[in-house]
């Protein structure tokens, strides 16, 4: 199975940060990554679907790149609604396979 | 408006049975792939099954493979998840998961899930 491993697992951040998550793949997963956002409480949301590709209704300040190995999720201007739990997922193979989790936090 | 409402969930002993259903609308329902995706209280995402969209091909994450069975009828627009021999740690929010319309294996819509607890 190809494990996701993300870093940090938590980090602070004050409004209009820019962060930005990493997620190593423990073998080439070529493009095939996608970003979920998931607020507390709430079911998880797409953001971002191969490696880079913004999904439709998703703002701007969200980007991603990547390939092979190694991916970043990059939040620009860090809004209110920013603050939440952020996870990647490969879909090169299956099984489907998810990191661990970033928790963004004030 | 895409929706999916999960339902079935409950308290059960460890050994038991449950099935948990899922009611698609306000999409083409036989049109996309289903997934069914966990999160145990307090920790991450944990992704199960997946059905294609006509139920000819289905597959399993090692944790459930031989205990679930991933199943849709398509004139009813519903995803079922047949889950035997239930043990403590299946406990968890399932979630039923569309596909993308980009892409059966990624996740468009997640329904807000049902709650199932495994214990004696």
């Amino acid at each position: 199975d190809i494990q996701m491993t993300q870093s940090p697992s938590s980090l602070s951040a004050s409004l209009g940060d820019r962060v930005t998550i990493a997620c190593r793949a423990s073998e080439s997963v070529d493009r095939y990554v996608n970003w979920y956002q998931q607020k507390v409480g709430k079911a998880p949301t797409l953001l971002i679907y191969a490696a880079s590709s913004l999904e439709r209704g998703v703002p701007s300040r969200f980007s991603g790149s990547g390939s092979g190995t190694y991916f970043t999720l990059t939040i620009t201007d860090l809004q209110p609604g920013d603050f939440a739990t952020y996870y990647c997922q490969q879909n090169i193979g299956l099984p489907l396979t998810f990191g661990g989790g970033t928790r963004v936090e004030i | 408006q895409v929706q999916l409402v999960e339902s079935g969930g409950g308290l059960v002993q460890p050994g038991k049975s449950l099935r948990l259903s899922c009611a698609a609308s306000g999409f083409t329902f036989w049109t996309h792939a289903m997934h069914w995706v966990r999160q145990a209280p307090g920790k991450g995402l944990e992704w199960l099954a997946v059905i294609s969209h006509d139920g000819s091909d289905e597959h399993y994450a090692d944790s459930v493979k031989g205990r679930f069975t991933i199943s849709r009828d398509n004139s009813k627009n519903t995803l079922v998840l047949q889950m035997r021999s239930l043990r403590p740690e299946d406990t968890a929010l399932y979630h039923c998961v569309r596909g993308h319309e980009s892409g059966d294996h990624f996740f468009g819509t997640w329904g807000q899930g049902t709650l199932v607890t495994v214990s004696s």
